[in-house]
């Protein structure tokens, strides 16, 4: 089982649209973790951390699952700019993150 | 504020030849260091990671080595490069109290043929 889950998408979707992500992890004693944006033949960028209370940022919401081991982002009123590629990313210690393999996502006008 | 480099941007090399990519940051002191590789169509991988000057943990035996000369630079290099070491190599850094959000430089893109 890969320590990192995700479903690679693509996720197509018209502009306003809301999409959610899932992401699963196997390592119950992971201790942060984050969503990073990575536009195509870019470097990934932060896109938010993902607290246990959940977090929100704009038209972006993440949530944390420790139970399920599952990690969330919700995207509402998706844009045009919102196409890229979604990274779940767990820190399973020693500063050491572990990437999934992203969500492709495709916002069409 | 800080930034991170990385060069070449670009890098179309023979089998068999050297490699030798550089990272440097700027505008932080005593960063953590990774090198991530990240192949066609797949994840992000952990290379190597540093602590400090001449502190390298490797995660991935394979033919390329890493070297922390100075507080802010990081190199990865191969003295002989395979074709399945094409990819695109991201450096991270982070830095004092958030060690654990990895901010990322340009990446260099890597064709061995």
């Amino acid at each position: 089982r890969k320590e990192v889950e995700q479903d690679p998408g693509p996720f197509n979707v018209p502009e306003g649209a809301t999409v959610a992500f899932n992401c699963t992890y196997s390592n119950s004693a992971s201790q942060s973790f984050f969503w990073y944006r990575q536009d195509c033949r870019k470097e990934p960028k932060l896109l938010m951390s993902v607290y246990s209370s959940g977090n929100e940022d704009g038209r972006f919401t993440a949530q944390l699952n420790r139970a399920s081991q599952y990690i969330s982002l919700l995207i509402r009123d998706s844009k045009l700019s919102d196409s890229a590629t979604y990274l779940c990313v767990v820190n399973t210690g020693f500063q050491k993150l572990v990437f999934g393999t992203g969500t492709r996502l495709l916002v069409s006008p | 504020s800080q930034t991170i480099h990385q060069w070449p941007a670009t890098l179309v090399q023979p089998v068999g030849s050297p490699l030798s990519l550089e990272c440097t940051v700027e505008g932080t002191s005593n960063p953590n260091l990774y090198w991530y590789r990240q192949a066609a169509g797949r994840g992000l991988q952990l290379l190597f990671y540093s602590v400090g000057i001449g502190q390298i943990s490797s995660e991935v035996p394979q033919n390329l080595s890493a070297s922390r000369p100075q507080d802010r630079q990081f190199i990865l290099s191969s003295k002989k490069l395979l074709l399945s070491d094409s990819g695109f190599y991201l450096c991270a850094w982070t830095s004092g109290r958030d060690q654990e959000t990895q901010y990322f430089g340009p990446g260099t893109r890597l064709l061995v043929l």
